[in-house]
């Protein structure tokens, strides 16, 4: 099993730019997330899906969108990229919610806005 | 507001060393917390999880101690290895209604193993 893969693992946009980030899972896991990770401050939630079709804001979501089509993918969009929207993104799964399920994680997506 | 605090912020100890990382928190209604280790340029491994109940729990060289009362957390690294060499970070998880979003995460221990 792969687990949680993520592309791309590296991506350069300029400000006002449009990308998405694609999250894959193979472990039949109903609920799926989006973090952000910035120097000198915890993983934040942004995104998250308890299913296939659904959707819900965490934390941070202001200028994300985020898609649930399939049971195996999460799809986190940048309309229009900004400068602090620079981090690097986590994908993570679990089989059901992370208050007795442990989270897996992928590798990790480094965006840099200019 | 919850909170997760960890100290040291960074450590540097020699290969063969033990070594107790610190994590104090104000999460509530208290569910479980974890330990995660993050190796340079890669997403979070899960180490430990312990519940209310649980006061230690091991994982290889790895043993976390929990006390609800203090709501302090330790994570104890025996017999050092250059491959310990990364962040770890303490994660502690509340009663949440929708089950996705009771997480509060820590900033990270940066540990550093040299030879």
């Amino acid at each position: 099993n792969a687990g949680v893969t993520q592309t791309p693992k590296f991506r350069v946009l300029k400000t006002g730019q449009s990308m998405t980030l694609l999250c894959a899972q193979d472990m039949n896991h109903e609920y799926m997330y989006w973090y952000r990770q910035d120097p000198g401050m915890g993983l934040r939630l942004i995104h998250y899906s308890v299913g296939e079709g659904t959707t819900a804001k965490g934390e941070v979501p202001d200028g994300y969108n985020v898609s649930r089509l399939k049971k195996q993918n999460f799809l986190l969009g940048l309309e229009s990229a900004a400068p602090s929207q620079t981090s690097v993104y986590f994908c993570a799964s679990s089989y059901l919610g992370v208050t007795y399920n442990e989270q897996f994680f992928g590798p990790g997506t480094r965006l840099t806005v200019l | 507001k919850n909170q997760v605090e960890q100290s040291p912020q960074s450590l540097i100890i020699l290969e063969g060393k033990n070594c107790t990382l610190q994590c104090n928190y104000t999460v509530s209604p208290f569910s479980n917390l974890r330990w995660y280790k993050q190796d340079t340029g890669r997403g979070p491994v899960s180490l430990t999880i312990m519940t209310f109940s649980e006061n230690t729990k091991s994982n290889g060289r790895y043993t976390a101690t929990l006390d609800a009362d203090t709501k302090q957390s330790s994570l104890h690294i025996t017999a050092s290895q250059l491959s310990d060499s990364a962040s770890y970070i303490c994660v502690v998880s509340a009663y949440s209604g929708g089950g996705a979003d009771g997480l509060t995460f820590g900033k990270g221990t940066h540990l550093i193993i040299q030879p």
